[in-house]
């Protein structure tokens, strides 16, 4: 049964601290997704890439947040420097070029709180 | 005005009736719609995509979409209390996946 995964599952650290997030996408799904999501703010596209390639990261705080594909296997997603309003739940999520390409399969998501 | 609007509910719905979710958006280029179910604590998971005025059904699920009023929606035929979830609304401009703008949720509870 394949899935998303998602590391670490849960992250509390201090504000001004870096934090990095990983994601490691279904194989053979060549389109991956970062999202964050709030209570006040739902569910928000934070940036995607296909064929590791960066699509948007319009949704993205360029100034603390980034977003990487070191290879097809792996997906980043790290702020420098951390703020309490960054604290949500960090979903990744991957689709397949072809058959089901309907379909985003989420991670079961990073729960990052920061004090 | 956001985007993709939804009432957050909650919608309380006895065991076994219709439930009817609903969902409208603001671009009227929108080409892809879909619904995603998101359990208390877990991640969302789609259930049904729509392109065309219409409805489309899916076992006990049909999505209902209407472009001139930027309007869909989707009933829940014979609800379960496995049910109980919240619903996201989700709004692309293209015919895909890509770059979906999700609505906040409506909270659903079957009442057995």
């Amino acid at each position: 049964d394949a899935r998303v995964t998602q590391t670490p599952r849960h992250k509390v650290t201090e504000m001004g601290q870096e934090v990095t997030m990983r994601c490691q996408p279904i194989l053979g799904h060549n389109t991956v997704f970062w999202y964050r999501q709030t209570m006040m703010q739902g569910l928000e596209l934070l940036a995607y890439f296909r064929n590791r390639a960066p699509l948007d990261d319009s949704g993205m705080p360029k100034d603390r947040f980034s977003a990487e594909m070191p290879d097809a296997t792996l997906a980043t997603l790290k702020i420098q420097p951390s703020e309490p309003r960054d604290s949500a739940v960090y979903f990744c999520a991957s689709a397949p070029q072809n058959e089901g390409w309907e379909t985003q399969y989420f991670g079961p998501g990073t729960r990052l709180l920061v004090l | 005005q956001k985007e993709v609007e939804q009432n957050s509910g909650p919608l309380s719905v006895p065991e076994g009736a219709i439930a009817s979710l609903n969902c409208t958006y603001s671009d009227r280029g929108s080409q892809s719609f879909f619904w995603y179910r998101q359990y208390s604590g877990k991640s969302p998971e789609l259930i049904m995509f729509i392109y065309s005025n219409g409805d489309k059904e899916d076992g006990r699920f049909t999505a209902q979409l209407n472009k001139a009023s930027q309007y869909v929606s989707l009933l829940i035929r014979d609800s379960q209390p496995s049910d109980s979830a919240t619903y996201l609304c989700a709004v692309s401009l293209n015919f895909g996946n890509e770059k979906l703008t999700f609505g906040t949720g409506t909270r659903l509870t079957i009442i057995p």
